[in-house]
Formats: C-alpha cells, sequence, structure tokens
C-alpha cells in the first residue's frame, strides 16, 4: 500500500521558516494537500493540489511538490502555527495520510 | 456557513455495530463527495471511506472493507457509515469531510467536529 512519511517534529523559532516535507514514491505526479490540526480540533485544510491555499488561509502557508517529495514552508512562523500538521494525497481512489509532524514553535 | 456535525458515536462491544450519521447544511449537499475520516487516541489521521455525490461509487481503506458501509440520503443532507463487526483497533475519533470541488479524489476542505467510537467489553 501507498505510504507518505514525514519527519515526527519541526522546532522552528518565532519569525523564521519552517519546512516540512512528506515523502511518497513518486509523490510528484499526484496532487499532494496539507492540514493543519491543533489539540482538540479537528484538522483544517492549508495547501490543496499541492500549491493553492484555501480562502482565511494566510500568505505565510506556501507548498511544493516535486519527485518523490512535497513540502510545505511555514514563513514567518507564529506560535499560532504550533500544531500537527499532516499531508495527503490519493492512490487509486484511495486517500493516504502522511505520518504526521508536529511543530514546535520556542 | 458550511456546518457538518457528526453523531452515533458512542460505546460498543467488540463484534458490535454503530451507525454514525453526519448532518450536512449550508452548501448544496447533493453536488459534492463526501469522506469518512478517523483518529485513534493520540495517533494521526486514517482515511476510512468516500462516495461520491450521488452514491453510486463508493471507495473503502482496506481496514474497513467489508465491515464498514458508506452511504447518503441526498433528501435528508446526510451522510452515513455503518460500521460492523468492530474491533478494539476502531475506536478512534470519526470525522466526516467534505471534498474540496465535489469530486472524490480532491482534498478535504471542511470538516465535523468528530464523533468518538469506542469498542470495548
Amino acid at each position: 500500500s501507498y505510504e507518505l512519511t514525514q519527519p515526527p517534529s519541526v522546532s522552528v523559532s518565532p519569525g523564521q521558516t519552517a519546512s516540512i516535507t512528506c515523502s511518497g514514491d513518486k509523490l510528484g505526479d499526484k496532487y499532494a494537500c496539507w492540514y493543519q490540526q491543533k489539540p482538540g480540533q479537528s484538522p483544517v485544510l492549508v495547501i490543496y493540489q499541492d500549491y493553492n491555499r484555501p480562502s482565511g488561509i494566510p500568505e505565510r502557508f506556501s507548498g511544493s511538490n516535486s519527485g518523490n517529495t512535497a513540502t510545505l514552508t511555514i514563513s514567518g512562523t507564529q506560535a499560532m502555527d504550533e500544531a500537527d500538521y499532516y499531508c495527503q494525497a490519493w492512490d487509486s481512489s484511495t486517500g493516504v495520510f502522511g505520518t504526521g509532524t508536529k511543530v514546535t514553535v520556542l | 456557513e458550511v456546518q457538518l456535525v457528526e453523531s452515533g458515536g458512542g460505546l460498543v462491544q467488540p463484534g458490535g455495530s454503530l451507525r454514525l450519521s453526519c448532518a450536512a447544511s449550508g452548501f448544496t449537499f447533493s453536488s459534492y463527495a463526501m469522506y469518512w475520516v478517523r483518529q485513534a487516541p493520540g495517533r494521526g489521521l486514517e482515511y476510512v471511506s468516500a462516495i461520491s455525490s450521488n452514491g453510486g461509487s463508493t471507495y473503502y481503506a482496506n481496514s474497513v472493507k467489508g465491515r464498514f458501509t458508506i452511504s447518503r440520503d441526498n433528501s435528508k443532507n446526510t451522510l452515513y457509515l455503518q460500521m460492523g463487526s468492530l474491533r478494539a483497533e476502531d475506536m478512534a475519533v470519526y470525522y466526516c469531510a467534505r471534498a474540496i470541488f465535489g469530486v472524490v479524489g480532491d482534498a478535504f476542505d471542511f470538516w465535523g467536529q468528530g464523533t468518538m467510537v469506542t469498542v470495548s467489553s
């Protein structure tokens, strides 16, 4: 079955850039999206179709996808961005979520 | 305003059954594919099932295939998940979510608040 692998944790200082990777076989041939989930809350879509931001998502969130890796970048990270982040893609009509990354803003 | 409200969760014994519902409002429900996603306590997100806008096509994760059935009633703006032969590993918060552009294979743009399913004797 298809798998998406993320680093378990990423630490970033306020105002700096956080990059979260998502690795999967030929992931660049699929659309990747990203979800933010804060403790006790439902996930929120932050990037869809590799790099598009839904309405209401700050410009500091950006995405890319090429080869075997999709990347979510948070520029000028704020304390409110501390959360778990999950990548997601589709493989043969089956949704697949990444393993998740906890972003800590130190 | 798009709203998705899940209900039907609770405590069930191993081997038992449960039906979850997701009441949708604020959008034309019949135009959108819908999904179920679950999250076990302290764990990550897991895709469970998807259904096309007219209900004609359904898809399942291997972990639930043959035990769970997704369905919808577009006249009632409601999505369902019938769960059977429940196991301890099915214990999770179950979320319903909408496909951003209405088609299975789209991103999940709106999520409900989730309903907890506990499987225990």
